[in-house]
């Protein structure tokens, strides 16, 4: 299985600041790497696909970066629909496997 | 738009079938990719597994020998059966399309226990 691994496991931070969550994959996933926002008791949503495309609909705020093994999540300005759970996805070989998730919590 | 809604059982006794059904409105279950994705009470997100292009699957190796995907496209619904449940098996289970997956439903809790 290609295990992704993300970091932080969760932060703290205020509104307005960026922040930045990494997701690092065992082998190279090219850019079939994906993210994905969960808020308690609802389903995860699509942000960003094939690493850094953003899915329509999702605040420019959002962006993704990296290729091969490495990538990251910014968000630029955090906003206070922002706090969530932020999981990455690769999509690159089956099984599918995600990272163990990133909790964005309130400073 | 597509949507996406989870029905079956929410609770399973041990050793039994888990059975859930996926119905999908606004989109083709003949074409395209549908899956199964379950995560745990607190926990992270596992793929089951997924049928496309109308029938053929692609499972989980850690799931493979206990797990069914099918689709009925008369009632355009796909559904899970998963074989010989434990207490591991407890969890919110979704079902989601797209080769990345795009929407998805509600989830159902499933609970596993006597």
């Amino acid at each position: 299985d290609f295990q992704m691994t993300q970091s932080p496991s969760s932060l703290s931070a205020s509104v307005g600041d960026r922040v930045t969550i990494t997701c690092r994959a065992g082998h190279s996933i090219t850019y079939y790497l994906n993210w994905y926002q969960q808020k308690p008791g609802k389903a995860p949503k699509l942000l960003i696909y094939a690493a850094s495309t953003l899915q329509s609909g999702v605040p420019s705020r959002f962006s993704g970066s990296g290729s091969g093994t490495d990538f990251t999540l910014t968000i630029s300005s955090l906003q206070p629909e922002d706090f969530a759970t932020y999981f990455c996805h690769q999509s690159y070989t089956t099984p599918w496997t995600f990272g163990q998730g990133t909790k964005v919590e309130i400073k | 738009q597509v949507q996406l809604q989870e029905s079956g059982p929410g609770l399973v006794k041990p050793s039994e079938t888990l059975s859930l059904t996926c119905t999908v409105s606004g989109g083709s279950i003949s074409t395209y990719y549908w899956s199964w994705i379950r995560q745990p009470p607190g926990k992270g997100l596992e793929w089951i597994g997924y049928i496309y292009d109308g029938g053929s699957t692609n499972y989980n190796p850690s799931l493979k020998s206990r797990v069914t995907i099918s689709v009925d496209t008369s009632k355009n619904h796909f559904s899970l059966k998963l074989s010989s449940v434990t207490a591991a098996d407890t969890a919110v289970y979704y079902c989601a399309s797209g080769r990345v997956p795009e929407y998805w439903g509600q989830g159902t809790l499933v609970t596993v226990s006597s």
